[in-house]
């Protein structure tokens, strides 16, 4: 069974401490990895898209990595306007894509 | 600007009292699906179309019904809502490489 396992659940830092989120998956056939950021009550706002091991993307302090079984998302110098939920998820060979439950993330000032 | 709209984004209703819920894309995307979100369970999806006249269940599809008449729009229906579904819903809208979510519709059965 297709499935994504975010960890950890919840992760509190301060202001400027870089560190990762991970997400790994087990899928049939990997047609791509998607992150995105979620707010409370909002929708999930898309990230990035990885689709090979190998491959890093990058937008302003966040880096998504991939490898064949899991990815990561690095979050250099965080600042408070960085909290929020951060959502993992995978499209298999049928189209389908499965989400993982997210990991809460929160900056202290 | 690409986005994907829902309305109502609050409703509170009783039991049994037929409702639905308008989502619409103006981004020409074939795949639309909606998702409900409840703590601890994260996103589950309801139900999906790949295209017009095209739908099908997903993970949690009983209680709810969908059509797709047009491609921008993917209504959800609840013929008879019940307690168990007040939930955060989601309609979202995707090509191969992004998929896009509206902003929500917070359901509240009593």
């Amino acid at each position: 069974e297709d499935q994504v396992t975010q960890s950890p659940e919840a992760l509190r830092l301060q202001e400027g401490e870089s560190s990762s989120l991970n997400c790994s998956y087990t899928v049939s056939g990997l047609r791509g990895l998607f992150w995105y950021r979620q707010d409370p009550g909002k929708g999930p706002e898309f990230l990035f898209t990885l689709y090979s091991a190998g491959e890093e993307k990058e937008k302003e302090r966040l880096k998504a990595t991939l490898t064949k079984k899991e990815s990561f998302l690095h979050i250099t110098a965080p600042k408070p306007e960085d909290s929020a939920t951060y959502l993992c998820a995978v499209r298999n060979r049928d189209d389908k894509i499965i989400f993982g439950k997210g990991t809460r993330l929160h900056i202290l000032p | 600007e690409a986005q994907v709209t829902q309305n109502p984004r609050y409703l509170i209703t009783v039991t049994g009292k037929k409702l639905t819920v308008t989502c619409s894309q103006n981004m020409n995307h074939e795949y639309m699906s909606w998702y409900r979100q409840d703590p601890g369970l994260g996103l589950r999806q309801i139900y999906y179309s790949m295209n017009v006249e095209v739908t099908d269940k997903g993970d949690v599809p009983e209680g709810y019904k969908v059509s797709r008449k047009e491609k921008r729009n993917f209504p959800l229906i609840l013929e008879s809502p019940s307690p168990n579904q007040t939930s955060l819903y989601f309609c979202a809208s995707r090509d191969f490489h992004e998929q896009y979510f509206g902003p929500g519709t917070r359901l509240t059965v009593t």
